[in-house]
C-alpha cells in the first residue's frame, strides 16, 4: 500500500523567509505533483514532476523530485501571504491512480 | 485548458434520501474518472476509480452500495450517495485523467455535502 507522508502538517512563517515542505512516498513511482488549496475550494495545480531529477520553479514556489529517496520536495522562497493555503503532494501509483499526500496548511503572517 | 464541471457545488439533504453528483469533462474525452473525499482539514481520500462502460473499482473500505459510481459516457461520471446519514457530510471532488496531457489530471470545484 502506497504512503506518502509530508512534513510539516502545519507551518506558520513569517513574510520574507524561507521554508521547505517535504513529501516522502513508500513506493516507487516517477510522477509526482503537487496542488495547492484554499479554503472551500478545490486544488490548483501547481506542479508535474516527471522524472528523477526533475526541478521546476513558478515565481516564489521551487518543485524538485529525488525518485531513488522517494522524496519531493516544495521549498518557498521570500514567503507573501498570498501563499497562504494548504500544499498537497500526489503520487501517480503505478499510472493508475493519484494518491494524496497528508497535506501541509501554510500560514504566512506579517 | 481541460475543463472538469462538478455539480452541484453545494447540496444539504435530509438523512435517509439519496443524492446525486454529477462531473463532466467538457472539452476532452476522460476515459478514466476518479472520486475523493476530504473531510474537513484533512487530505483527500480516493475512493474508486471509474472507467468509462465498465464497473467502478472501489478504495478498501468504501462502501459500494452506499456511493454508487457511474460512468456511462466519456464526458460524464456520477456519484449517489444513497440512504445518507450526517456522517457522508463532505466534500466530494472529482478528478478526469486525460486533460491534462498524457500525464495530466483535472480536478471539478467539488461538492460539498451536508446531511442532517
Amino acid at each position: 500500500e502506497l504512503k506518502v507522508e509530508q512534513n510539516p502538517l502545519f507551518l506558520s512563517m513569517q513574510e520574507g523567509k524561507n521554508y521547505t515542505i517535504y513529501c516522502n512516498y513508500s513506493t516507487t513511482s516517477d510522477r509526482l505533483y503537487w496542488y495547492r488549496q484554499d479554503p472551500g475550494k478545490s486544488l490548483e495545480s501547481l506542479f508535474v514532476l516527471l522524472s528523477n531529477g526533475a526541478v521546476k520553479q513558478e515565481g516564489r514556489l521551487m518543485a524538485s523530485l529525488d525518485t531513488k529517496a522517494r522524496l519531493s520536495t516544495l521549498h518557498i522562497t521570500a514567503a507573501v501571504h498570498d501563499l497562504s493555503a494548504t500544499y498537497f503532494c500526489a503520487v501517480d501509483y503505478a499510472a493508475d491512480k493519484l494518491i494524496f499526500g497528508t497535506g501541509t496548511r501554510l500560514q504566512v503572517f506579517p | 485548458g481541460a475543463v472538469v464541471s462538478q455539480h452541484p457545488s453545494r447540496v444539504i439533504c435530509k438523512s435517509g434520501t439519496s443524492v446525486k453528483i454529477e462531473c463532466r469533462s467538457l472539452d476532452f474525452q476522460a476515459t478514466t474518472m476518479f472520486w475523493y473525499r476530504q473531510f474537513p482539514k484533512q487530505s483527500l481520500m480516493l475512493m474508486a476509480t471509474s472507467n468509462e462502460g465498465s464497473k467502478a473499482t472501489y478504495e478498501q473500505g468504501v462502501e459500494k452500495d452506499k456511493f454508487l459510481i457511474n460512468h456511462a459516457s466519456l464526458t460524464l461520471s456520477t456519484l449517489t450517495v444513497t440512504s445518507a446519514h450526517p456522517e457522508d457530510s463532505s466534500f466530494y471532488i472529482c478528478s478526469a485523467r486525460g486533460g491534462g496531457g498524457l500525464y495530466g489530471y483535472t480536478f471539478g470545484s467539488g461538492t460539498r455535502l451536508t446531511v442532517v
